[in-house]
């Protein structure tokens, strides 16, 4: 019963991979985000979408593409992996954007 | 732009101790909302308070307690008789704007000694 659930933990994997992570809610939330946090802890917002629709966009390389196939879930697709995009990726969810966001165990991404 | 200052990069206490942390935050917005997180060693980051621009009121939750004032642009986080398990990072949040997107503080790095 497990409110945002995000598969896998953990993920190894060499550069130049394409990887996916992907994100459950089962709240009923109508926006789902994606958020990075680097080694030194600082949490920075990627993407944000409302029920299926992308309604945030920070710069983040396109080689990041979310996809939200129904509001319970948030997928993230990442292509060309670099050394650089190690770090722990959390999903969250949300009633609206003023709303509290609830946020998954993280997938802690190490790229060699 | 929006911003969200814990200056206190890390800080340890023993055991039973109180501590307070900062966050000062910045917005030209009259309605926003003031987050604080917890992430404890294990990684996972937990919702502790919300608390929206026209709600000044201070919040106690056991030994937690929170103190607001628009006047200094502060939202103090206080961990009364502080145990080990308080040991985590505690992240500030603000989140407002045109887009309502959460701005998160750098993070308190609080250690409890026993």
């Amino acid at each position: 019963d497990t409110a945002v659930s995000q598969t896998p933990k953990y993920l190894v994997t060499q550069m130049g991979n394409d990887k996916s992570i992907k994100c459950e809610q089962n709240l009923g939330h109508d926006t789902m985000y994606w958020y990075k946090q680097d080694s030194k802890k600082f949490l920075k917002i990627m993407f944000s979408y409302n029920n299926k629709e992308l309604i945030i966009n920070e710069t983040v390389p396109n080689r990041f593409s979310p996809k939200s196939p129904d509001k319970a879930h948030l997928n993230l697709h990442i292509n060309s992996l670099e050394l650089g995009d190690s770090a722990v990726y959390f999903c969250a969810s949300s009633w609206s954007r003023r709303e509290t966001q609830y946020f998954g165990p993280g997938t802690r991404l190490l790229v060699l | 732009a929006q911003k969200v200052t814990q200056a206190q990069t890390e800080i340890s206490v023993v055991e039973k101790e109180d501590v307070t942390l900062d966050c000062v935050y910045e917005t030209r917005d009259t309605t926003y909302y003031l987050f604080w997180y917890k992430q404890p060693p294990s990684g996972e980051l937990v919702f502790l308070i919300r608390r929206n621009s026209f709600d000044e009121q201070n919040e106690i939750s056991g030994r937690y307690s929170w103190n607001f004032q628009k006047s200094t642009s502060s939202f103090n986080f206080t961990i009364t008789a502080s145990q080990v398990v308080d040991s985590a990072v505690y992240f500030c949040a603000l989140s407002g704007g045109r887009d309502d997107k959460i701005i998160f503080g750098k993070g308190t790095r609080l250690h409890i000694l026993p």
